[in-house]
């Protein structure tokens, strides 16, 4: 069974830092294309950023293009999310999302996103 | 506001169907697979249909999707009162190189 862990949601104020991970089990985790997707409070869903199998492609969301960076550890079955320079604009639950796919991360998305973790809050305020 | 645009509520009552709308531009939906979440309250989102009219793994027949040119539906048919919830469109976008997302259909079973 595909499991999805978040950790390393926080209060923080803006400007400051904060890694959140993504524990990977359930499946080869470095066969498939990863992405970080948030949701504000009441609000929709954005997706932030998205990273290939081999962690060799990423790609961001143009709100936090500069400020976050994703990175994955195949050999720990991890994913991660380094956000900098948070804003209150960054308050969200963040969801860790698998692929159905290790094509590309354009066309991975295609496929879908199929397995969700249960979300981490990060809350940015002053 | 949302690149993918979706109505922002439906409603009906159990045992009918339901049509959600997502509308795009040729960047997104016009070349690229759409796919649809369901969020029930308090819930992380779920795969409901993938390449556009696919169903994923574990979701009912009263689910089904389908695109043309820009715009794309979402179909619940014999609509039940565990169906409500908010459905999200998506799509790969070309010009901004991200996923986008429609704003959200809350659905209400009357």
């Amino acid at each position: 069974e595909v499991q999805l862990v978040e950790s390393g949601g926080a209060f923080l104020q803006p400007g400051g830092s904060l890694r959140l991970s993504c524990a990977a089990s359930g499946f080869t985790f470095g066969n498939f294309v990863m992405a970080w997707v948030r949701q504000a409070p009441g609000k929709g869903l954005e997706w932030v950023s998205g990273i290939s199998d081999n962690g060799g492609s990423t790609y961001y969301a143009a709100s936090v293009q500069g400020r976050f960076t994703v990175s994955r550890d195949n050999t720990k079955n991890t994913l991660f999310l380094q956000m900098n320079n948070v804003r209150d604009e960054d308050t969200a639950v963040y969801y860790c999302a698998k692929t159905n796919s290790g094509l590309s991360v354009e066309s991975a998305m295609e496929v879908g996103l199929g397995d969700w973790g249960q979300g981490t809050l990060v809350t940015v305020s002053s | 506001q949302s690149v993918l645009t979706q109505p922002p509520s439906v409603s009906e009552v159990p045992g009918q169907r339901v049509t959600i709308s997502c509308s795009g531009s040729r960047s997104n939906i016009g070349q690229h697979a759409v796919n649809w979440f369901q969020q029930l309250p308090g819930k992380a989102p779920r795969l409901l249909i993938f390449y556009n009219d696919l169903p994923a793994s574990g979701v009912t027949g009263r689910f089904s999707g389908s695109k043309i040119g820009t715009s794309a539906s979402l179909v619940i048919s014999e609509l039940q009162s565990e169906d409500e919830a908010e459905y999200y469109c998506s799509a790969w976008d070309d010009r901004l190189n991200v996923v986008v997302f429609g704003g959200g259909t809350k659905v209400t079973v009357l």
